[in-house]
């Protein structure tokens, strides 16, 4: 299985960026489409859909959260972070079955 | 507005069955892969199962094949989880989702996901 590696946590101040990030065990690219994806997660919600294919804003989602990478590291960028960004955040590999996801890094207000 | 409502869960004990259910809206229930994902208490994300759009095919991890089946009705929208042999740890709350798949692979992201039920596994 894809083992995707995410820091636990990361504290952030309002109005600044947090970079999150995620690496995977192998690569997660088959020719120009890189198969991850991310979610948020406030508690006691579902997860929410952000990026699709490392960098596509999924429906509805703000422009101050976008996503890059390729290959095995991959990022999440909110920029500036707002206080109802505070979430646990999760990247998904869809490159081989199964699906895998990371353990999440929850996104805290320093 | 897409929408999916699970049902079913609740409190069994090691060794039994129950069956989950999840009445999607809001869009072509036959165009789409489902799948269900479940979240063990203060845990992170597991996939559970998922099936094509004609139902065709299914897809499990190891931790519940031949233990969990996912079937579908699609004239009626809903997404079933039949679990038999029900574990301790098996307890988490279980999620049905939709699922879209890129051309290059068999598996996707989950673009719509619904609140969730919850399924307690104790004696």
């Amino acid at each position: 299985d894809i083992v995707l590696t995410q820091s636990p946590a990361l504290a952030v101040s309002l109005g600044q960026r947090a970079t999150i990030s995620c690496r995977a065990s192998q690569s997660v690219s088959i020719s120009r489409y890189n198969l991850m994806h991310w979610y948020q997660q406030k508690p006691g919600q579902q997860p929410k859909l952000l990026i699709y294919r490392a960098s596509n804003l999924a429906s509805g989602i703000p422009a101050r959260f976008s996503g890059s990478g390729s290959g095995t590291d991959f990022t999440l960028t909110i920029n500036p972070v707002q206080a109802d960004d505070i979430a646990t955040y999760y990247c998904q590999q869809s490159r081989e079955s199964p699906n895998t996801f990371g353990a999440g890094t929850k996104l805290e207000l320093k | 507005e897409v929408q999916l409502v699970e049902s079913g869960g609740g409190l069994v004990q090691p060794g039994r069955s129950l069956k989950l259910s999840c009445v999607a809206s809001g869009f072509t229930f036959n165009n789409y892969w489902m799948t269900w994902i479940r979240q063990a208490p203060g845990k992170g994300l597991e996939w559970v199962a998922s099936i094509t759009n004609t139902g065709g095919s299914t897809y499990y991890p190891d931790s519940v094949k031949g233990r969990f089946t996912i079937s579908r009705d699609n004239a009626k929208s809903t997404l079933y989880l039949q679990m038999n042999s029900l574990r301790s740890e098996d307890t988490a709350t279980y999620y049905c989702t939709r699922e879209t798949i890129a051309a290059i692979s068999t598996s996707g992201y989950f673009d719509y996901w619904g609140q969730g039920v919850m399924v307690t596994v104790s004696s």
